[in-house]
């Protein structure tokens, strides 16, 4: 177990909706990760956040965003979805604030959207 | 194109066996770190490397940045099917917070 949680695991949905990924982290870390896995993309960083603070962004889409509350926890909502969106969805934690270093990953999230 | 290839996609090897899988960058690192993947779960963090000609140990598994720190070779010993999975190398490049991951390895142990 990595210290890393996630709701819900699984998620179905129809095109053009709109879901919220949740993430908490490890205890005492302050960044937060999320990140797509597809068969054909493979794992994509989405962006960062390090202490409710955006650090870095990734490959990610203008319809989806996030977010990162006092308490740590983020959210990723993803919304406007279309069959392409359905993937894992990861969320990954770390002491670090620079995108380096150990992270402990979530069991992850996986979409469907039919 | 990639900024980390790995190689090979796939590997399937008898118990027993040895075996290598490469990460490539198509930059100097900052940062190289191996991660291994069971089919749907989370990442689970195996080694981090910095230094060029680094080499670190895992239990059976053993990892190495060259020196001009662009590339990465994990090595597993008399591998098990506990081994098996999907490898993944992760990069950070200096002068971004960026996280790139590799295209992963997956590794299959008959047993």
């Amino acid at each position: 177990d990595s210290g890393v949680t996630q709701t819900p695991k699984h998620l179905i949905t129809a095109t053009g909706q709109r879901v919220t990924l949740r993430c908490s982290p490890r205890s005492g870390d302050l960044s937060v990760y999320w990140y797509q896995q597809s068969l054909d993309q493979g794992l994509q960083f989405l962006i960062q956040y390090y202490n409710g603070e955006e650090r870095a962004k990734g490959n990610i889409l203008e319809r989806f965003s996030a977010q990162q509350f006092p308490d740590l926890h983020s959210e990723l909502n993803l919304s406007s979805l279309e069959l392409g969106d359905s993937a894992l969805y990861f969320c990954a934690s770390s002491v670090e604030l620079q995108g380096g270093g150990e992270q402990y990953f979530g069991p992850g999230t996986r979409l469907t959207v039919t | 194109s990639q900024e980390l290839e790995q190689s090979p996609q796939s590997l399937i090897v008898q118990e027993g066996k040895n075996l290598t899988i490469n990460c490539t960058s198509s930059k100097t690192l900052y940062g190289l770190y191996w991660y291994k993947q069971k089919y749907g779960e989370g990442l689970i963090f195996l080694m981090m490397l910095q230094k060029g000609g680094e080499e670190k140990s895992h239990e059976k598994i053993t990892a190495k940045l060259d020196e001009k720190k662009q590339q990465s070779s994990l090595h597993i010993t008399a591998s098990q099917p506990s081994h098996a999975g999907i490898y993944l190398c992760g990069a950070v490049y200096s002068g971004t917070y960026k996280y790139i991951f590799g295209t992963g390895t997956r590794l299959k142990v008959l047993a």
